[in-house]
């Protein structure tokens, strides 16, 4: 089935720099999605991108689907101490229903 | 209501108990899902019901057994557990199927002693 890679594991930054997480798939993804989750918390979805080259932006954070639908990133600008949590690509089978988190990135932010 | 509402927050259950996790929804959606989540690890898909039918079983033990009474309602039926079953379970809805947002509930943390 597929699988996608997503680095790195862990980010520590200090607050008010850039933090950036990529996935990576071997296969061509149908759409991707995102999610964070903050300490002790659940899943909350992001958004979702479907077309090949795409471009979101939700306030300081930005999305990118690439081109060939193979990777996808998330990029946070200026990061503040609130962004501190985990945050997953989430692939979503074709066909609906089955969706494969990423293993997730973990964002640090030092105030 | 976009809200998913799970009970109870927190089981402690010993390996010969029979319990069960609740999750509700009022949003309309038709598919609804549990995960299982360890600590520092992605939330891994285990069931998936869609219109009130099991569509996925994510090969999951039978100590595991789910129950969907209606449209708005999911149960996770626990019985015979290992320690090593241990873990934040999540529910989670979406209008139709993975193609569109799934929401989280806040999750049950399971202990089993």
């Amino acid at each position: 089935g597929q699988q996608v890679m997503q680095i790195p594991q862990y980010q520590h930054v200090q607050e008010g720099e850039d933090f950036t997480t990529y996935c990576n798939s071997s296969t061509t993804l149908s759409n991707i999605q995102w999610y964070k989750q903050r300490p002790g918390g659940h899943p909350v979805f992001l958004i979702q991108l479907v077309k090949s080259g795409e471009v979101k932006k939700q306030k300081r954070l930005t999305f990118q689907f690439g081109e060939a639908k193979k990777n996808s990133s998330l990029h946070i600008t200026a990061t503040q101490t609130t962004d501190v949590g985990t945050y997953f690509c989430a692939l979503v089978y074709t066909g609906g229903f089955k969706t494969i988190f990423g293993a997730g990135t973990r964002l640090f932010v030092k105030a | 209501d976009t809200e998913v509402t799970q009970t109870p927050k927190h089981l402690v259950m010993g390996m010969t108990n029979k319990k069960s996790l609740k999750c509700e929804q009022h949003m309309g959606h038709r598919a609804m899902y549990w995960y299982k989540q360890k600590a520092k690890k992605p939330p891994e898909l285990m069931f998936v019901y869609s219109y009130e039918k099991l569509s996925i079983n994510e090969s999951v033990p039978s100590r595991f057994s789910p129950e969907c009474p209606n449209s708005s309602l999911l149960n996770l039926h626990l019985h015979a557990l290992q320690p090593e079953d241990s873990a934040l379970y999540l529910c989670a809805s979406s209008p139709q199927g993975g193609n569109t947002e799934a929401f989280f509930g806040q999750g049950t943390r399971l202990t089993v002693v």
